[in-house]
C-alpha cells in the first residue's frame, strides 16, 4: 500500500512559471513532511520540510502548503528556472520510518 | 565537510555472485538507512539501524543483509544478486530520536549492474 500518494507524475512548466506538486497521506502519525530534489545519478537532497503544526513554510522560491485536516501537502516553486529541472519526491515520516511518494519529473522550458 | 560517502559509485556483478556495498558517515548520526531505487521510481526503504538495533522492512527479501560494525560504517550485502536487483542503492543517515531530528542526509548512491 502506497503510504504517500504524489501527483502529477511529470510536469512541464515555462521559465518563470509556478510549479505545483501535490501529495496526500493517510497515516495521522506522520509528523514530518520533507521534500527532496534529485538530479540524475545523484542521491536525493533535502529541499524544504514542514511539521504538521504549521500550514505553510517558505524558503526562497520554494513553499510548502500543508492541510492537516485534508491530509495533503504541496510544493510550490515560484519563478521556476531551467536549473529546477529534476525529480521531486515528497515524503512523510514518523519516528525513524520514512515513506516516499512516487516522484514528479519537472521540466522547466527556457 | 561532514557527509555520507558511498563506495563504490558503480558496481558490476554477475548473477548469483555476492556483492557488498559500503556506506560511511562523518555526521555521527545514530540512524543509517539503506534504500533501493529503481529507474523512475521512489526510493524503497530496505532496512535501517538505530545505533546497533537493526530494523528490517517486512517486504525486504532475505537476499539482502546489512551490517553496522560501528557508528560510522554500514554495509549492504546482497547474497545472490538477481537481475531484478539491478538498481541504485542509497545510503542515508539521520540523527534519530524524536521528530525534531528526522532530517535525512543521502549519499550519492551506488549503481549496481547485474550481468
Amino acid at each position: 500500500q502506497q503510504q504517500v500518494k504524489q501527483s502529477p507524475q511529470s510536469l512541464i512548466v515555462q521559465k518563470g512559471g509556478i510549479s505545483i506538486i501535490n501529495c496526500a497521506y493517510e497515516n495521522t502519525a506522520f509528523d514530518y513532511f520533507p521534500w527532496y530534489q534529485q538530479f540524475p545519478g545523484k542521491g536525493p537532497a533535502l529541499l524544504i520540510a514542514i511539521r504538521p503544526d504549521v500550514s505553510e513554510k517558505k524558503e526562497g522560491r520554494f513553499t510548502i502548503s500543508f492541510n492537516k485536516s485534508a491530509k495533503q501537502f504541496s510544493l510550490h516553486i515560484m519563478d521556476s528556472q531551467p536549473g529546477d529541472s529534476a525529480t521531486y519526491f515528497c515524503a512523510a515520516s514518523t519516528g525513524n520510518q520514512f515513506y516516499f511518494g512516487t516522484g514528479t519529473s519537472l521540466t522547466v522550458i527556457p | 565537510d561532514a557527509m555520507v560517502i558511498q563506495n563504490p559509485r558503480y558496481q558490476v556483478t554477475q548473477f548469483g555472485k555476492p556483492v557488498t556495498l559500503s556506506c560511511s558517515q562523518t555526521l555521527n548520526h545514530n540512524v543509517m538507512y539503506w534504500y533501493q531505487q529503481k529507474s523512475s521510481q521512489a526510493p524503497k526503504l530496505l532496512f535501517h539501524y538505530y545505533d546497533k538495533d537493526f530494523n528490517n522492512e517486512a517486504d525486504t527479501p532475505d537476499n539482502f543483509q546489512s551490517r553496522r560494525p560501528n557508528t560510522s560504517f554500514c554495509f549492504l550485502d546482497i547474497r545472490s544478486p538477481g537481475l531484478g536487483d539491478a538498481a541504485m542503492y542509497l545510503c542515508a543517515t539521520s540523527r534519530g530520536g524524536g521528530s525534531s531530528y528526522n532530517e535525512q542526509f543521502f549519499g550519492p548512491g551506488t549503481r549496481l549492474t547485474v550481468l
